[in-house]
């Protein structure tokens, strides 16, 4: 059974970098993509990017200029960072596995999420 | 980006009772569509993918169905943890990947 855990600063100050890492257990990343999705207070869920086994990345249009993922395949880890965070960047962000079922890929397992406040 | 609007935003019903939540696109996403349940403090978890197959282990009370812009999420009869927040999404044309609003289950 595959699990997926976020790890990374539960406080960032505005202006800086957020950063965090999703280990990946009981799987192999091939042949899947890894996303970051978050959920903020008060407001929707939103994908914000994600990444295969070999590096070729999709990235939300509203964050692509702030946002960069990758992986270490070697580690079974993938990360995100997002640059010149504001409050706006307040929220549980979650790390996804994607797979392949039946017609296309979709979101089967996620991390439990890890919370991140934006903050002075 | 394909938009997806969910309703209603609250649906307060008994258990035992039937749901039925909605989901549209604001253009066609053929019929990949996913609809996903999360309750307080934990994440998503699929129900439904390619608009009408159950995921591993979701049970048969939950159903889907729709195409092209139109989707529905059924649960034949609910049962008290089916009570939770849901929300559909769709992996036609992305990025970016999108997801609905999301539709609050409430006890009535």
């Amino acid at each position: 059974q595959v699990l997926l855990q976020e790890s990374g600063p539960g406080l960032v100050k505005p202006s800086e970098t957020l950063s965090l890492t999703c280990t990946v257990s009981g799987d192999s990343m091939s042949g899947s993509y890894w996303n970051w999705i978050r959920l903020a207070p008060g407001k929707g869920v939103e994908w914000i990017g994600s990444i295969s086994y070999s590096g070729s990345t999709g990235y939300n249009p509203s964050l692509r200029s702030r946002v960069a993922i990758s992986v270490d395949t070697s580690k079974n880890q993938f990360s995100l960072r997002l640059t010149s965070v504001s409050a706006a960047d307040t929220a549980v962000y979650y790390c996804a596995r994607e797979r392949w079922l039946q017609f296309n890929y979709y979101m089967d397992a996620w991390g439990k999420g890890t919370t991140v406040t934006v903050s002075s | 980006e394909t938009v997806l609007t969910q309703s209603p935003a609250t649906l307060s019903l008994s258990p035992g009772e039937r749901a039925t939540l909605s989901c549209r696109a604001s253009q066609s996403v053929s019929s990949y569509v996913a609809w996903y349940q999360q309750k307080p403090g934990q994440a998503p978890r699929l129900l439904i993918y390619d608009a009408s197959y159950r995921a591993t282990g979701i049970p048969a009370r939950f159903s889907g169905s729709g195409s092209e812009t139109d989707f529905t999420l059924t649960i034949s009869s609910l049962e008290p943890e089916d009570f939770a927040v849901y929300y559909c999404q769709q992996r036609s044309n992305w990025p970016p990947i999108t997801f609905g609003q999301g539709t609050r289950l409430e006890i009535k």
